[in-house]
């Protein structure tokens, strides 16, 4: 069965920075767009980047273009999110999902981060 | 501000069906088929409901049902149950740099 497993969150300061990891199995990693999502508490989703199969086509939400940077080990079937010049606003749940905006069809648990003095 | 217009709430008896709308503009939901909802449990992760407009992944009962007229999409359940009580959020692929938009949220009461 599909599963997506979120790692790497933790409180960190303004200005810090952290990479999360998603751990995927049961499919074909190299043959699927992943993408990273989030959810502030309390609040809506917020897309956040999205990365094609091969790794060649990135995108990201406007809010983290040039902060954060998304990535992939096919061979490890693994996906990432580098993280730096975080701020007060980035904190929230991070969720990595299969799929891009076509629809996410497989979603982890999420892993939360908090930027906080 | 969400880039997709959601109604805040709705709220349904049993047995009954609701509608929620999300709407855009056309360099969104009006100008691709590329619409999704998602359910989401407190405390949980979304759950695909509807891709592309109106498909239903495997799993998800046929209680569920989606469209979209113009800049407006809209997600249909009908034969309301307890357990359809969440927040849906819709989302659709835009034109514009960000790529991926979605809506705001709407929370479903069921009474």
């Amino acid at each position: 069965q599909v599963q997506l497993v979120e790692s790497g969150g933790g409180l960190v300061k303004p200005g810090g920075s952290l990479r999360l990891s998603c751990a995927a199995s049961g499919f074909t990693f190299s043959d699927y767009y992943m993408s990273w999502i989030r959810q502030a508490p309390g609040k809506g989703l917020e897309w956040v980047s999205y990365i094609s199969s091969s790794g060649s086509t990135i995108y990201y939400a406007d809010s983290v273009k040039g902060r954060f940077t998304i990535s992939r080990d096919n061979a490890k079937n693994s996906l990432y999110l580098q993280m730096n010049s975080l701020r007060a606003e980035d904190t929230a749940v991070y969720y990595c999902a299969r799929g891009g905006p076509g629809g996410g069809d497989y979603w982890g648990q999420g892993t939360l981060v908090t930027v906080s003095s | 501000q969400s880039a997709l217009t959601q109604p805040a709430s709705v709220s349904g008896s049993p047995g009954q069906s609701i509608t929620i709308s999300c709407t855009g503009t056309s360099s969104d939901v009006g100008g691709y088929n590329y619409v999704s909802w998602y359910q989401q449990h407190p405390g949980k992760a979304p759950k695909l409901m509807i891709y592309e407009v109106s498909n239903r992944p495997s799993g998800v009962p046929d209680r569920f049902s989606g469209s979209k007229s113009g800049n407006t999409a809209s997600l249909t359940i009908s034969g309301l149950q307890a357990e359809d009580e969440a927040d849906y959020y819709c989302s659709s692929y835009t034109s514009s740099s960000t790529r991926w938009v979605f809506g705001g949220g709407t929370k479903l009461t069921v009474l």
